[in-house]
């Protein structure tokens, strides 16, 4: 069965300082992967997503993500964060043959210091 | 005006009402989908919905029912509520191919007593 583990619940950075979330997968197929994004109090919002072509995709607010096929990964990167950018953050995977289910990550928590 | 919306977005019930959550969603996609989150647990797939004639449980549809009305309308009923069905529940919708995004609504916030 498909799973997502985001290994980081709660990340605390300051502003202007470089952001990266961990998302790691599970599952032999070639994967669909997506960044999302919830504010307080607010439904999900894509950042990005991956299904094929450049393993580095580049996404909403600066964000990019790298698709990593030996490691199993697919990293949210922001080189300079904005207080605006404190959120639960959730790596998500589908699969072809799963059609449009997506399996979500428990989330991580940003918390920015300014 | 929001493309997926969700009513109620609060909601207190006691332990064995029925309720109904509803969403509505203009953006004229064929499938939608029922998520409910829990801190610590994400995103759970509840019941999901690929047209108006396919229905499909989720990972965790036990005490929960679907129907869909319309392309534009899924609802989701829980027949007797329990505490443990207090959450955070979103609604979603897509186009109809895997690597779609999903679009989703703002959520309904639902405390069972």
């Amino acid at each position: 069965a498909q799973s997502v583990t985001q290994p980081d619940i709660h990340i605390t950075v300051s502003e202007g300082a470089s952001l990266e979330l961990r998302c790691n997968y599970s599952y032999g197929a070639t994967p669909y992967l997506f960044w999302y994004v919830q504010s307080p109090g607010q439904g999900l919002q894509l950042l990005l997503k991956y299904f094929s072509g450049d393993t580095l995709v580049q996404g909403i607010k600066g964000f990019e993500a790298e698709f990593k096929r030996s490691q199993s990964s697919f990293n949210l990167r922001k080189p300079s964060v904005h207080w605006s950018d404190a959120a639960e953050y959730f790596c998500a995977v589908g699969y072809f043959s799963t059609a449009s289910k997506l399996t979500f990550g428990t989330g991580t928590r940003l918390q920015v210091t300014l | 005006d929001a493309d997926v919306t969700q009513t109620p977005r609060n909601r207190i019930t006691k332990t064995g009402k029925r309720i109904m959550l509803e969403c509505s969603q203009t953006k004229g996609h064929d499938r939608m989908y029922w998520y409910r989150q829990d801190p610590g647990l994400g995103l759970r797939l509840i019941y999901y919905s690929f047209d108006v004639k396919d229905i499909n449980k989720g990972e965790i549809s036990d005490g929960y029912s679907v129907s869909r009305q319309a392309q534009a309308k899924f609802s989701l009923s829980l027949e007797s509520a329990i505490p443990n069905q207090t959450a955070l529940y979103f609604c979603a919708t897509s186009v109809g191919q895997a690597q779609e995004t999903q679009y989703f609504g703002p959520g309904t916030r639902l405390l069972v007593l």
